[in-house]
């Protein structure tokens, strides 16, 4: 079964660091693009990060840039999100998801990770 | 890079068909034929019904389809059902991705 994982959520203080993970299962990670994407709660979905296949590639978003890093892990199957510097409107439920074909769209989206910051 | 603009909320009683927009600018919707639409229930992740404009992955009903003229795109549901009550998310390629601002979709 092609399942997705994230785990790492958790309560941190404005100004604290957090590392996402999502393990993917299923299908062959290294060959996939993959995303976060997060919801603030009552709000709608935001795009957050993408890296390509082998890494080599990344983008984020304007919010986070500078703060957040992507990375992944082909030999462990696992995608990350390092978070830096957080604010109170990072406050979200995170969601890692896989791009099918390089930004056409994402078809396989894990169950979400839920970080707040908060004093 | 700014949302895509949908309704906010669009209702409809039990086997009507409902239609939802999904507005952007030839920059995003307009520039590409790469516009998906995602269904989101409460508390669950979201679903991929839509790709490519107007394709559906395998196990979406065909009650569910996609269009797009210019720079607005459309997701109609027809004969709704009570399990299509949820949230309704567009998403376009614009160099990145952009979200829709979502849609719940009510059934009466």
């Amino acid at each position: 079964e092609v399942q997705l994982v994230e785990s790492g959520g958790g309560l941190v203080q404005p100004g604290g660091s957090l590392r996402l993970s999502c393990a993917a299962s299923g299908f062959t990670f290294s060959s996939y693009w993959m995303h976060w994407v997060r919801q603030a709660p009552g709000k709608g979905l935001v795009w957050v990060s993408r890296i390509n296949s082998d890494g080599s590639s990344t983008s984020y978003a304007d919010s986070v840039k500078g703060r957040f890093t992507i990375s992944r892990d082909n030999a462990k199957n696992t995608l990350y999100l390092q978070m830096n510097s957080l604010r109170a409107e990072d406050t979200a439920v995170y969601y890692c998801a896989r791009d099918v074909r390089a930004l056409t769209h994402m078809d396989v989206w894990g169950k979400g990770t839920t970080v707040t910051v908060s004093s | 890079q700014s949302a895509l603009t949908q309704p906010r909320s669009v209702s409809g009683s039990p086997g009507q068909s409902v239609t939802i927009s999904c507005t952007g600018t030839s920059s995003d919707v307009g520039g590409y034929n790469y516009v998906s639409w995602y269904q989101q229930h409460p508390g669950k992740a979201p679903k991929l019904m839509i790709y490519d404009v107007s394709k559906r992955p395998s196990g979406v009903p065909d009650r569910f389809s996609g269009s797009k003229s210019g720079n607005t795109a459309s997701l109609t549901i027809s004969g709704l059902q009570a399990e299509d009550e949820a949230d309704y998310y567009c998403c376009s390629y614009a160099g990145s991705y952009v979200f829709g601002t979502g849609t719940k979709v009510t059934v009466l």
